[in-house]
């Protein structure tokens, strides 16, 4: 399966739009962008997945590249309740495992 | 009834004790998987079940031991613990194993904190 780099960290104000960036410029074209989230001391949650349209969902957004070589999730607005780490993953389905990284933790501000 | 639950929550125990965590899944899922997060680590992938089948030992030290039932249930039997094996134990499921060639969404309990004294 593709790595995925994401940043860090970042914040953002609550009821702002949320970006996060994630980096899978060795992406393959059988491979799928799933993103999870896990809030502190919580079971990690699925958030939306893709393969090379943009989709929505009722928690978020995500936008694919054309060269599919990168991805950003959305979360038009922000909640408190939104901060948690966010996992970026790419994988097939076959023998494929869901491996987390140490994602990108978001602080949603007050 | 949520999606999956887990019982106990919270449990800790010495280093002879032999306890259990629990793991039911109400989603008619074929699949189950056992997960360790220790802290500031990634999650780590245990054991993989489908259709009451192990089909993944990933090197998992013998003192945790899988059961797995009947689909809709997992255990994860735990005898002579170490204190590095304190951690967040998280159990998963979906529709059908990756290997079936369709990319399944996992979907997570909230997780058992044990705490091996």
């Amino acid at each position: 399966d593709a790595k995925t780099t994401q940043p860090p960290s970042m914040d953002c104000a609550e009821g702002r739009a949320a970006n996060l960036p994630c980096n899978h410029s060795t992406i393959s074209g059988n491979e799928y962008v799933y993103w999870y989230r896990q809030i502190h001391s919580q079971g990690p949650q699925y958030i939306i997945h893709g393969l090379k349209n943009n989709e929505t969902n009722e928690m978020a957004s995500l936008i694919i590249t054309e060269d599919r070589k990168s991805s950003t999730l959305i979360l038009p607005h922000a909640t408190l309740r939104d901060t948690a780490v966010y996992y970026c993953i790419a994988l097939t389905g076959a023998n494929s495992k869901l491996t987390f990284g140490k994602g990108i933790t978001l602080s949603v501000r007050p | 009834e949520t999606g999956v639950t887990q019982t106990p929550r919270h449990l800790v125990m010495g280093m002879t004790n032999k306890k259990s965590l629990k793991c039911e899944q109400h989603l008619g899922h074929n699949a189950m998987y056992w997960y360790k997060q220790s802290a500031k680590k990634p999650l780590e992938l245990m054991f993989v079940y489908n259709f009451k089948e192990q089909t993944e030992n990933n090197s998992v030290p013998s003192r945790f031991s899988p059961e797995c039932p009947n689909s809709s249930h997992l255990f994860l039997h735990l005898h002579t613990l170490q204190p590095e094996d304190s951690a967040l134990y998280l159990c998963a499921s979906s529709q059908d194993l990756w290997q079936s060639g369709l990319t399944d969404t996992q979907y997570f309990g909230p997780g058992t904190r044990l705490t091996v004294l």
